[in-house]
């Protein structure tokens, strides 16, 4: 079945430790999104990607970095320039222009900074 | 700036109707969409509107009016499973979303 698989599901960090979310499609979409979800507030957009080798920062992206080697797999690492990491982080793709298409989420990943 | 309004919790009994609205200022339109979101889950998409009027689908329906920056989602015969955040985006004119906070909606039975 196609789909994304968002890796881990949840994780827990230390002040000052970088962390990877690994987001991985088989949809062979092109383009890749990471988003944050806070409680009461719509979701933001870190960073974005349309093709491979190419990403774009959002609207959040300081604290924040991506690649896109392959077009299956667009990671997210939090680093430490991060004030606030903790939250719930969605990835999705979409084969529309733009964000225009039905964007397909992964399940999520849940960060907590300890 | 773009903004996008929904009501932050609604209440409605099960096998009700329950009609959650959204507006809207954002900078250009090219469409507007719903996701159901279950809690500690991900989105899935529910409706694209771009056209004005009323799109039905199954048990849901979705309505935009561009004059009046509005759009609602209307769920009829209201199951438990139907508990849930539906959250309302709209596209702009760089085809970007924007995302509303969301609606959380209980369903008593």
């Amino acid at each position: 079945d196609g789909g994304i698989t968002q890796s881990p599901k949840y994780l827990f960090r230390k002040e000052g430790q970088n962390v990877t979310l690994s987001c991985e499609q088989n949809l062979n979409h092109d383009a890749m999104y990471w988003y944050r979800q806070d409680p009461g507030q719509g979701l933001r957009l870190i960073y974005y990607s349309q093709i491979v080798n190419d990403f774009q920062k959002g609207d959040i992206a300081e604290g924040y970095s991506v690649s896109r080697e392959k077009k299956e797999s667009f990671p997210l690492t939090v680093t430490s320039a991060q004030k606030n990491p903790t939250a719930f982080y969605l990835c999705a793709s979409t084969s529309g222009e733009g964000q225009a298409g039905e964007l397909f989420f992964g399940e999520g990943s849940r960060l907590t900074v300890l | 700036g773009q903004n996008i309004d929904q009501p932050t919790e609604m209440t409605a009994t099960e096998g009700a109707i329950v009609q959650i609205n959204c507006t809207y200022q954002t900078s250009g339109f090219n469409g507007l969409f719903w996701y159901q979101q279950h809690a500690g889950e991900a989105p899935t998409f529910l409706s694209y509107n771009v056209l004005d009027g009323l799109e039905e689908k199954g048990r849901f329906s979705s309505f935009l009016s561009r004059s009046k920056g509005y759009s609602y989602l209307l769920l009829k015969e209201l199951q438990m499973k139907d508990s849930a955040s539906y959250l309302c985006a709209v596209l702009d004119s760089n085809y970007q979303l924007i995302w509303g906070a969301g609606t959380k909606l209980i369903i008593k039975p």
